[in-house]
């Protein structure tokens, strides 16, 4: 049964550090997505990845936020430095061509920034 | 579950019952729209999507009716089941790749 995998689930960290959060995409999915769920926005598109190439990453904070694809079965989001609104789960999906259907959702990193 | 806020639209139902769960979506131009169901602790699941140029689509115990004049989406569920507890989120597709996803609404089933 192939799924999405992210590491840490839950991740708590003081204002002003580094988090790296990673995904493991389904083998063979080209595309990456990653969001961010939080009470007051829901759920927001950050950045996404077609055949490891950010396509559109229009909605992350650029001054902090990083998103990477160093290799095919790796996505790292990176939020140097860390601030207590940054608090929230970050879900990455991965998914195939086209096929906005299936996108596939891990079970996401639940940050919190205190 | 801690992918919820606090001020969702709840539906309670008893088990058996069918449930219907409402979204209004925003651009008149989307042609494209997923329900995605979302349990405590995990993403968001596929469940059921529909193109603009159909008005219903049924799957396995759910279908989803679109209504373009009012740009209105339903989900209903049939003989609701305590597993459908989660939180149900209605997408609109917005550029090529991308959905935009409304803010969910908390399904209680009632055993």
């Amino acid at each position: 049964d192939a799924r999405v995998t992210q590491t840490p689930r839950h991740k708590v960290t003081e204002m002003g550090q580094e988090v790296t959060m990673r995904c493991q995409p389904i083998l063979g999915h080209n595309t990456v997505f990653w969001y961010r769920q939080t009470m007051m926005q829901g759920l927001e598109l950050l950045a996404y990845f077609r055949n490891r190439a950010p396509l559109d990453d229009s909605g992350m904070p650029k001054d902090r936020f990083s998103a990477e694809m160093p290799d095919a079965t790796l996505a790292t989001l990176k939020i140097q430095p860390s601030e207590p609104r940054d608090s929230a789960v970050y879900f990455c999906a991965s998914g195939g061509t086209g096929e906005l259907r299936s996108q596939y959702f891990g079970p996401g990193t639940r940050l919190t920034v205190t | 579950g801690e992918s919820v806020g606090l001020h969702l639209p709840t539906l309670s139902v008893q088990e058996g019952d069918n449930s219907i769960i409402n979204c209004a979506y925003s651009n008149s131009a989307s042609d494209y729209f997923i329900w995605y169901k979302q349990e405590s602790g995990k993403g968001p699941q596929f469940i059921i999507d529909i193109r603009s140029n159909m008005d219903k689509r049924q799957g396995q115990r759910v279908t989803v009716l679109l209504n373009k004049t009012v740009k209105h989406l339903s989900l209903q569920i049939a003989a609701t089941q305590p597993g459908d507890s989660a939180v149900y989120f209605c997408a609109e597709k917005a550029g090529a790749n991308n959905l935009f996803f409304g803010t969910g609404t908390r399904l209680t089933v009632i055993p």
